[in-house]
């Protein structure tokens, strides 16, 4: 099946900084990409929607100018945390999907976990 | 945006048995896909299963299946002869034809040995 990658798999950074997470679609190309937060034992929270070359689309109550999104190519997508604080801390996935048929599946990456100190 | 319900938040099973997972879900569409994920103590979203609503077979994937009864808006997970690798947390989605993925709670399965 389709491959997503996340790096990196864990980062620590310090309050205040910023930090940027990196989701790729290893051997399809993904028109559009989503990205997700979850808390320890809760369900997938979608962030926003990002579709190549285009504006991301943020969901209601995510601050678009802290987590910056970028999926400037079909493999490739950036989702950047800025001036970090702690309650940023999370684990992050982000998932592809490309044009299978008329399916539209979904593969999610291995997610990114972010702890802000 | 579509509502989906898991009322059990953790469920327990003895290896080689057989449990089932409950979802319901709320949408006014005619068309839509639902789906089961497993997340491991990895946290790796693996898709189990998926049914598309215009088929009225139950989706079965080797010893997954589902009952989906689309007048209830009921889509269960049934995992017959547990096995310990079965061990995670489950979610049911929902999805529009083109539309985002709505994730259930999750219910986490235990098998114990």
């Amino acid at each position: 099946g389709a491959v997503v990658s996340q790096h990196p798999s864990w980062v620590i950074c310090k309050s205040g900084t910023s930090v940027k997470i990196e989701c790729r679609s290893l051997d399809f190309q993904a028109t559009t990409m989503f990205w997700y937060r979850q808390f320890p034992k809760q369900s997938l929270m979608l962030m926003a929607t990002s579709n190549e070359g285009s504006k991301a689309t943020y969901e209601q109550g995510v601050e678009k100018d802290k987590f910056l999104i970028n999926h400037a190519s079909l493999t490739l997508s950036t989702l950047t945390v800025t001036s970090a604080h702690p309650e940023d801390s999370s684990f992050y996935i982000c998932s592809a999907r490309y044009l299978a048929e008329s399916s539209y599946e979904q593969y999610f990456g291995p997610g990114t976990r972010l702890t802000v100190t | 945006a579509q509502t989906v319900t898991q009322s059990q938040p953790e469920m327990s099973v003895q290896e080689a048995e057989t449990v089932t997972l409950s979802c319901t879900y709320d949408t006014s569409e005619s068309d839509y896909y639902l789906f089961w994920y497993k997340q491991p103590p990895s946290r790796q979203m693996i898709l189990v299963i998926r049914q598309e609503a215009y088929k009225q077979q139950n989706a079965t994937e080797n010893r997954f299946s589902v009952n989906f009864q689309k007048a209830a808006k009921s889509f269960s997970l049934k995992i017959s002869d547990s096995q310990l690798g079965d061990a995670a947390m489950y979610f049911c989605a929902y999805r529009s034809l083109l539309g985002k993925l709505s994730f259930g709670a999750g219910t986490t399965v235990t098998v114990r040995a």
